[in-house]
Formats: structure tokens, C-alpha cells, sequence
């Protein structure tokens, strides 16, 4: 299975800033995917990062908040732009590739992010 | 995806058998069922997938009725460090991206 890390592993931001979170997995990987895991709910994804061209974003979430960048094939990073208070939430980064297995997902280990 | 219901919540003694049940009555012939688990502060780990037929690895048994309707993941001797939230996703095969609902906390007491 894919080893999957993800930094920082928490940080605590004030409102208007921005965070950038970076994924790096121990191989190369076809997919990446970003999620959002708001306090007390489940998982909700937010794009998938595409490797050379622009992430594909999923409704409710758009590129000027939530720029993504993937140079290669393991790397990417996530950036929360403009921050307030909503956007406290622990964010993940997983990978799929079939290399390993039949389409299961690998999670990194989340950034857990809290704004003041 | 198909729709997936799931129990909110349910506990088991530490040593005996959990026994997690999921309702997924408009499953496609071609949608696998998936069963991830997350630990408190950590990223879901996958535990288990099968199409029609039961299914058996180190962590888990996965039995699908022969209708596809329903499916029960068991933890066949539960310790504490299975005190998690375990989720039952259905999907295609191929290139998916798994839809997470709310999952079922399973709480395992010595």
C-alpha cells in the first residue's frame, strides 16, 4: 500500500490568511483526491488533482479558495485561501492507483486545521 | 452511487464479534460494496470490498446476501483499537471515487 504524508499536521490560522497543505506519497500514483472533514461530520470531497493540468472541483467548491497544484506524480498541495471560521475542518489527501489493488483509497493522515 | 443506510451507532464487548450491518437496496449489478473505518484523528482505512461474494482477509469478513440488498461486515474477535467509525460504500468498479455518508461508530467496551 501507498505510505501517504501530509504537512503541517494541524495549524492554527487567523481569518484572511492562507494555509497551504502539501501530500507527498512514498510512489508514484494516477489519482489524488482532497477531502474535507468538517467537526462531527463525515467526509466530503473536495477535487482531484490532476497531474500537468488544473484540479477537477467538485460542486459547492471552487479554484479561488481552494487552489490545488499537483507537479508530479507524488506530490500535491491544497491551499485554503482567505480563511474564516467555516473553514475549521480536518483536510485529507488520498491516492488510488491499480498498481497496488482494485481501486481501494490510501489516506494520508489529515491536517488538522482550526481559524480564529 | 447507490444510497447506503447504516445503524449511527452500536458497542460490542472487547473479544466477541461485531457484526456491523448495511442497507443498500438500489445497488447496480456493477457497484461494489467498500467498507472503510476511521480511528478518532486519523485518515479512513480500507478494510474490505466484494462484488456478490462473501469475502475474507486479515481484518474482516464481508457477507453480502444473495439478493445484494444488504451486507454485514464482522469483526470476528473485536478489540479496542477497533473503536472507530466504519463506513459502507457502494460504487462502481474502475475508476470511483468513494461517496462517504455518515457511517456507523462502533464502540467496543472491555
Amino acid at each position: 500500500s501507498a505510505v501517504i504524508s501530509q504537512k503541517p499536521s494541524r495549524d492554527i490560522c487567523q481569518r484572511g490568511t492562507s494555509l497551504t497543505i502539501q501530500c507527498q506519497v512514498d510512489s508514484q500514483v494516477t489519482m489524488m483526491f482532497w477531502y474535507r472533514q468538517q467537526p462531527g461530520q463525515s467526509l466530503t470531497l473536495i477535487a482531484t488533482a490532476n497531474q500537468g493540468s488544473e484540479a477537477t472541483y467538485e460542486s459547492g467548491f471552487v479554484i479561488d479558495k481552494f487552489p490545488i497544484s499537483r507537479p508530479n506524480l507524488t506530490f500535491s498541495t491544497l491551499t485554503v485561501s482567505n480563511m474564516s471560521p467555516e473553514d475549521s475542518s480536518i483536510y485529507l489527501c488520498s491516492v488510488e492507483d491499480p498498481f497496488f489493488s482494485y481501486n481501494e483509497q490510501f489516506f494520508g493522515p489529515g491536517t488538522r486545521l482550526t481559524v480564529l | 452511487d447507490a444510497k447506503t443506510t447504516q445503524p449511527p451507532s452500536m458497542d460490542c464487548a472487547e473479544g466477541r464479534a461485531a457484526n456491523l450491518p448495511c442497507n443498500h437496496s438500489t445497488i447496480s449489478g456493477n457497484e461494489y460494496v467498500y467498507w472503510y473505518r476511521q480511528i478518532h484523528s486519523q485518515g479512513p482505512q480500507y478494510i474490505i470490498h466484494g462484488l456478490k461474494n462473501n469475502e475474507t482477509n486479515e481484518m474482516a469478513s464481508l457477507i453480502i446476501t444473495e439478493d445484494r440488498k444488504s451486507s454485514t461486515l464482522i469483526l470476528p474477535h473485536a478489540t479496542l483499537r477497533d473503536t472507530a467509525v466504519y463506513y459502507c460504500i457502494v460504487t462502481p468498479g474502475g475508476s470511483y471515487i468513494p461517496t462517504f455518508g455518515r457511517g456507523t461508530s462502533l464502540i467496543v467496551h472491555p
